[in-house]
């Protein structure tokens, strides 16, 4: 079975620009979190999505946006890039929080952003 | 609000030594409590994790946590360690009433097995 899977590996992006990241989730999983990982700040929550609609987010600027796809595949978009924005940026899948409640969030290996 | 804290940002230790990574936790509500591994270059793959019920959980890879609720505590331990143990490890918890992939994470503790 495919884990969690995101794209790309690697981003090189230029202050200023918009980066678009990518997640699928594990097969059946309805809920994807995003987070960031930057050096220094240790792993921060991002955002929350199911069932295509965001359910949470955490604190971040409003830059940083995103979205859920019918198949559960979602975007993470971040734009007006900044230097701070360099980091390692991990998607999680998990069942939907219903009854028996999830008790686990698989997470992708990652993609490293560096903006310069 | 939750908050993580991992007592100890670098453990160093010999190979097939014990070695305990500690976690405490605050909150104002039920939690549940994880303790994910990081190897370089990777993403975080889940060791354990403590729900409900017996305070001691195993995990894998021959590690172990236990849940000290009157401390606020869930340390991870392991009798004897490899090389291959070297990591990042990450202590979580998530709100009882919420879903489990949102986490609060600790700084993380680097482990570090030398041979």
């Amino acid at each position: 079975e495919a884990g969690v899977t995101q794209s790309p590996t690697h981003l090189i992006k230029t202050r200023g620009q918009q980066a678009t990241l990518r997640c699928s989730p594990i097969s059946g999983h309805t809920s994807v979190y995003w987070y960031q990982q930057a050096l220094g700040l240790g792993l921060q929550f991002l955002l929350w999505y199911d069932e295509g609609e965001e359910r949470n987010r955490g604190n971040f600027p409003p830059r940083f946006s995103g979205r859920q796809f019918p198949n559960y595949s979602s975007e993470l978009n971040v734009n007006a890039l900044e230097l701070e924005d360099s980091a390692l940026y991990l998607c999680a899948s998990s069942l939907e929080d219903r009854a028996p409640k999830n008790t686990e969030a698989f997470f992708g290996q990652g993609t490293r952003l560096t903006v310069v | 609000a939750q908050s993580v804290t991992q007592l100890d940002s670098q453990v160093p230790v010999f190979e097939e030594a014990p070695v305990e990574l500690r976690c405490n936790y605050s909150s104002s509500v039920s939690v549940y409590l994880f303790w994910y591994v990081q190897y370089p270059n990777q993403g975080l793959q889940l060791l354990l994790k403590y729900l409900s019920g017996s305070t001691l959980v195993k995990g894998i890879n021959g590690f172990e946590a236990e849940f000290n609720k009157s401390q606020t505590s869930f340390h991870l331990r392991k009798p004897s360690v490899h090389i291959s143990d070297t990591a990042e490890y990450f202590c979580a918890v998530s709100r009882y009433s919420s879903n489990t992939g949102k986490l609060i994470f600790g700084q993380g503790t680097t482990l570090q097995v030398k041979p």
